[in-house]
């Protein structure tokens, strides 16, 4: 059975820096294209980044310079790293993993951890 | 990367037919059939519904159908059901790489 389950979520002080984990389970992270998408409460979805299987990686411009998507293969493990953190950044982070081998449809999902940017 | 566009809210009863738009541009919806939709319920990660405009992942049920004509992509359900009562976002793959959501539309079963 596939799982994903997100941690590092908390309070942070605006312009701190935090890490969010995926932990994988029933598939291998690095065979298949993985994405982060967040919702700011009461808001929409966001996209925020993917990496390919291959190693690629894109942003979306508003964590462009500022966040960085990476994964431990030994772990199958995926991670966000968020540096210089704002308070439009403050919503619950999902990691999620691709279904159509493009990197264009996310089936499994994480519950979430909520990130809150706040003095 | 600016939002897809989606109506807001949307209301039907039960047995009636709805249909949710997406309007993008050439960059995405019109360039792309790399639409896909999300069914989310209150306080619930997304659900994937429809991939690539017209594909149902496994389980789905054949009341939720997709299209697409030109920039604007469009997601039916059919048979209206009390549980179909949730937030549904369209995505598109883009010309730069990435993904672009729509902004949502509540959709309220009467």
């Amino acid at each position: 059975e596939v799982q994903l389950v997100e941690s590092g979520g908390g309070l942070i002080q605006p312009g701190g820096s935090l890490r969010l984990s995926c932990a994988a389970s029933g598939f291998t992270v690095s065979s298949t294209y993985m994405s982060w998408v967040r919702q700011a409460p009461g808001k929409g979805l966001e996209w925020v980044s993917v990496i390919y299987s291959g190693g690629s990686t894109y942003y979306a411009d508003s964590v462009k310079g500022r966040f960085t998507i990476s994964r431990d293969n030994s772990k199958n493990t995926l991670y966000l790293q968020m540096n210089s953190l704002r308070v439009e950044d403050t919503a619950v982070y999902y990691c999620a993993r691709d279904l159509c081998s493009g990197g264009t449809c996310y089936y499994n999902w994480g519950q979430g951890t909520l990130v809150t940017v706040s003095s | 990367q600016s939002a897809l566009t989606q109506p807001a809210s949307l209301s039907g009863s039960p047995g009636q037919s709805i249909t949710i738009s997406c309007t993008g541009t050439s960059s995405d919806v019109g360039g792309y059939n790399y639409v896909s939709w999300y069914q989310q319920h209150p306080d619930k990660a997304p659900k994937l519904m429809i991939y690539d405009v017209t594909n149902r992942p496994s389980g789905v049920p054949d009341r939720f159908s997709g299209s697409k004509s030109g920039n604007t992509a469009s997601l039916t359900i059919s048979g209206l059901q009390a549980e179909d009562e949730a937030d549904y976002y369209c995505s598109s793959y883009t010309s730069s790489s990435t993904l672009v959501f729509g902004g949502g539309t509540k959709l309220t079963v009467l």
